[in-house]
């Protein structure tokens, strides 16, 4: 059974660096799109970005400045690097697997989530 | 402020047909598929719908998608309490090269 499980920080100060790990277990993370979606509370759903194993990582244009998508596919690690944060990052940053990584995907296997508080 | 559009809200009784709809543009419904997301409080959210009318193997039957040009519907019937949670609709836009979401309905069964 495939699984994914975020982990990191809860509290991340502001203009700080948000980091936060997606471990897959139960399946290769080769020849799969991994991506990062986050949810405010009480807010609807924003794609933050994915990557490909040896390809190359494509983010929201929104976000495109402050963030960083990595895999470590030896490790079967994803990983997620948001900067200069703000209150308006605080979220639950979810790590989903994307059946395509274009208009033909579907995130069809997701984390439990991650809740990261920007606050000093 | 969501680049695909849904009601805040729906609701129906237990037994009746609801449908949430999901409003684009020519850049993303208009020219891709469609999926949508049930998302229960607290959880992660759960594909319900691919390729606009598509339902992976354990949704039941009673979910469906439709599209026609720049919008999208999802229809549940057979209403059930199990139901009320809520509900995201989700597509490529070609202009952003990425996913965009709709704001979410939320379904409440009376």
């Amino acid at each position: 059974q495939v699984q994914l499980q975020e982990s990191g920080p809860g509290v991340v100060k502001p203009s700080g660096t948000l980091s936060l790990t997606c471990t897959v277990s139960g399946a290769s993370v080769d020849y799969y799109y991994w991506t990062w979606v986050r949810q405010p509370p009480g807010k609807g759903l924003e794609w933050i970005g994915f990557t490909y194993h040896n390809g190359e990582p494509n983010y929201n244009p929104s976000l495109k400045s402050r963030v960083t998508i990595s895999l470590d596919t030896s490790r079967k690690r994803l990983s997620l690097r948001l900067t200069s944060v703000s209150s308006a990052d605080t979220a639950v940053y979810y790590c989903a697997r994307d059946r395509g990584g274009d208009a033909k995907g579907y995130f069809d296997l997701w984390g439990r989530g991650a809740l990261v508080v920007v606050s000093s | 402020q969501s680049v695909l559009t849904q009601p805040p809200s729906a609701s129906g009784t237990p037994g009746q047909r609801v449908i949430i709809s999901c409003s684009g543009s020519s850049s993303n419904i208009g020219s891709n598929y469609v999926c949508w997301y049930q998302q229960f409080p607290g959880t992660a959210p759960k594909l319900l719908i691919f390729g606009s009318n598509d339902r992976p193997s354990g949704v039941p039957d009673r979910f469906s998608g439709s599209k026609s040009a720049t919008s999208a519907s999802l229809a549940i019937s057979g209403l059930r309490s199990e139901d009320e949670a809520d509900y995201y609709c989700a597509a490529w836009d070609d202009s952003l090269s990425g996913w965009v979401f709709g704001g979410g309905t939320k379904l409440t069964v009376l």
